[in-house]
């Protein structure tokens, strides 16, 4: 079936530095993908809509200059948090459109800023 | 907007145990409902969904019915097996939209 690798798994950074999440469809052209974010005992949280070649649609306020989002081929979206702060200390997910219309999900990755 | 409500975790049964975890919604129209599930580890996968009012889902023993009259959507197995120990989430997908709106999730933990 459609997999969709996400990496880091799990990623520690220094506050005022970038981190780079990758999320890869393997087996299937993904022109659609989301990212969510979820918070301790939270909803996931739609951040941004991902679509190939152009650029991301973002959620009422998620501020699009610090979540990057990156989606320049059918097979890898990339979210960077810019100049990370603790507060963006999260789980983040990402989710492809598969080719029959289901959703597949990253393993998630879980952002400590210190 | 639209939104979606479960039950707090964590739910603990022991092995054999009937499960159900709540789920209700609010949204414009009539949403298709979905569980998904997610194991340590691994992605959210779907588990079973509906998308009218009064269809069933089901999978691997788990049920589902949509019931638009008291807007949920409970999640129920018969019998649980350690194997079933995640973390359950509820999601809707409004029509023209492409993205889910999930719930908080709830872990399950069954005990031998």
């Amino acid at each position: 079936g459609a997999v969709v690798s996400q990496h880091p798994s799990r990623v520690i950074c220094k506050s005022g530095t970038s981190v780079k999440i990758e999320c890869r469809s393997l087996d299937f052209q993904a022109t659609t993908m989301f990212w969510y974010r979820q918070f301790p005992k939270k909803s996931l949280m739609l951040m941004a809509t991902s679509n190939e070649g152009s650029k991301a649609t973002y959620e009422q306020g998620v501020e699009k200059d610090k979540f990057l989002i990156n989606h320049a081929s059918l097979t890898l979206s990339t979210l960077t948090v810019t100049s990370a702060h603790p507060e963006d200390s999260s789980f983040y997910i990402c989710s492809a459109r598969d080719t029959g219309q289901g959703y597949t999900f990253g393993s998630g990755t879980r952002l400590t800023v210190v | 907007g639209d939104s979606v409500t479960q039950m707090e975790g964590p739910v603990t049964l022991s092995e054999e145990a009937f499960l159900t975890i709540n789920c209700t919604y609010t949204a414009t129209g009539y949403p298709s409902l979905f569980w998904y599930v997610q194991y340590p580890g691994e992605g959210l996968q779907l588990l079973l969904k509906a998308t009218k009012a009064d269809d069933k889902g089901s999978n691997k023993g788990f049920e589902a019915t949509y019931r638009k009259e008291t807007t949920s959507f409970h999640l129920e197995k018969g019998s649980v097996q350690v194997s079933d120990s995640a973390v359950y989430f509820c999601a809707l997908r409004l029509r023209g939209r492409r993205a889910l709106t999930f719930g908080s999730g709830t872990r399950l933990q069954v005990q031998p």
